[in-house]
């Protein structure tokens, strides 16, 4: 069993449109949660970045953590079409510590105008 | 912003070739970071880099070694490829380990590789 598993999707949604991402995890000492956003032929970059349980909101996102479940999501309200990219959650247990920084496989969401 | 190139977007090469990947970063970070990217399998980290001439082994160290002569630049080195190691390759940077909530990484575009 993976430590993070996300759905690889692919998910289509059309513009407008509230998605929703999620990861599970297994292992109880993450405390770190991050949601990357890659665009196809580039590298990942940081959207959203959490500490503990509790949500976090900027602009269109908001990422929720939900410790008791090992659960995480990333919510995208009002979705546009440059949102179409793939969302890689990555979660570790210490702080600063790339070493321990465990990734999900992505999900592929595609926003149709 | 933090610019990470890597110097080849595409590359090819024969199974047993030795191969080098490059990567440099513009802002002085001291960390720096190989990947890997398989499909259904996410990044796995190679290997890693906190300070000139440190190396550490990452989860899949296995048929790679790495360089970092200078703080900007650091290299993924294949010794002899192998077919399995056909894959996105991405390199990273981030400032300062010691950071309390400095997560944050900046990747470069990737190397896509195939070994034929």
């Amino acid at each position: 069993q993976k430590e993070v598993e996300q759905d690889p999707g692919p998910l289509s949604v059309p513009e407008g449109a509230i998605v929703s991402l999620n990861c599970t995890y297994s292992n109880s000492a993450f405390q770190y949660f991050m949601w990357y956003r890659q665009y196809s032929r580039k590298g990942p970059e940081l959207l959203m970045y959490t500490y503990s349980s509790g949500n976090k909101e900027d602009g269109r996102f908001t990422a929720q953590v939900d410790k008791s479940s090992k659960y995480i999501s990333l919510f995208i309200r009002d979705s546009q079409p440059s949102d179409s990219a793939t969302y890689l959650c990555a979660m570790s247990a210490h702080s600063g510590s790339a070493r321990q920084l465990t990734f999900g496989s992505g999900t592929q969401l595609t926003v149709l105008p | 912003d933090v610019k990470v190139t890597q110097s080849s977007r595409y590359l090819v090469k024969r199974t047993g070739e030795k191969v080098f990947l490059e990567c440099v970063q513009d802002m002085d970070h001291e960390n720096m970071f190989w990947y890997r990217q398989d499909p259904g399998l996410g990044l796995r980290l190679i290997y890693f880099s906190y300070d000139v001439k440190m190396k550490e082994k990452g989860d899949i160290p296995e048929g790679y070694s790495v360089s970092r002569e200078k703080k900007e630049r650091f290299s993924l080195i294949l010794e002899s490829a192998s077919t399995n190691q056909t894959s996105m390759y991405l390199c990273a940077s981030r400032q300062d380990r010691e950071a309390a909530t400095n997560e944050k990484l900046f990747f470069g575009s990737g190397t896509q590789l195939s070994v034929l």
